[in-house]
């Protein structure tokens, strides 16, 4: 089966310029998730969606940040406008819906790795 | 979420088992342990999880302490594509949030 598919893979702006980056779950995955990874640290959660509503965003900057998943399907995160601390790598996970136990495996994807100048 | 202790890294040779330790002594009931890896330039992957009892799967097995206190990943051989980040994670089983809390990791090398 196909996993978790994101582009770019390396993207390099200058600060105060926006970026979008794409995600693509595995196929039926209900729940998809953004996160940020800084250099040396583990993987922070942005944002989670349920199918096309959001379940968490409770870390996401959302003066900057965005994203959708308007079909339920695929998903855009946005920085706009992109600060010199946003240079990181965006990953993205989708997991299966699993009722009532917390057994769900998240699948990621290789990530996007932004440097902002 | 819980807290979990890592060795920042730890070191093993090819071909010899490796035994990575993991503390969560602030640990509650419903409280699953998940273990992901993270390869060079890869995004994590799942390794395995255990509430209770000792698990086994194909990559590795997971041993429980009995108070669920602390846990141990057990790579039985290390080959040279297991060196990575190890993330223990801890994961509310009564909670609907499948959030993964990740802290930093035990950075595993392997020597040839």
């Amino acid at each position: 089966e196909a996993g978790v598919a994101q582009s770019p893979r390396y993207k390099i702006i200058e600060k105060r310029q926006s970026v979008a980056f794409w995600c693509n779950p595995i196929s039926g995955h209900a729940t998809l998730y953004w996160y940020q990874q800084i250099l040396g640290q583990g993987p922070k959660l942005l944002i989670q969606f349920q199918n096309n509503g959001v379940v968490d965003d409770s870390q996401l900057p959302k003066d900057r940040f965005s994203a959708e998943r308007l079909k339920g399907v695929d998903s855009t995160l946005k920085i706009q406008p992109a600060k010199l601390e946003d240079s990181a790598v965006y990953l993205c996970a989708s997991s299966p819906r699993v009722q009532g136990m917390a057994k769900n495996i998240q699948y990621f994807g290789a990530g996007t790795r932004l440097s902002v100048l | 979420d819980a807290k979990t202790t890592q060795p920042n890294s730890m070191e093993s040779n090819e071909e010899e088992p490796v035994h990575l330790p993991c503390n969560h002594s602030t640990i509650s009931g419903t409280d699953y342990i998940h273990w992901y890896r993270q390869l060079p330039s890869q995004g994590p992957e799942y390794v395995i999880h255990g509430l209770t009892s000792n698990v086994n799967n194909r990559m590795a097995s997971l041993a429980i302490a009995e108070d669920r206190k602390s846990s141990t990943l057990i790579l039985h051989r290390a080959t040279l594509r297991d060196a990575a980040v190890y993330y223990c994670i801890l994961r509310d089983g009564g909670g609907s949030n499948y959030k993964l809390t990740f802290g930093k990791g035990t950075l595993l090398t392997v020597n040839p």
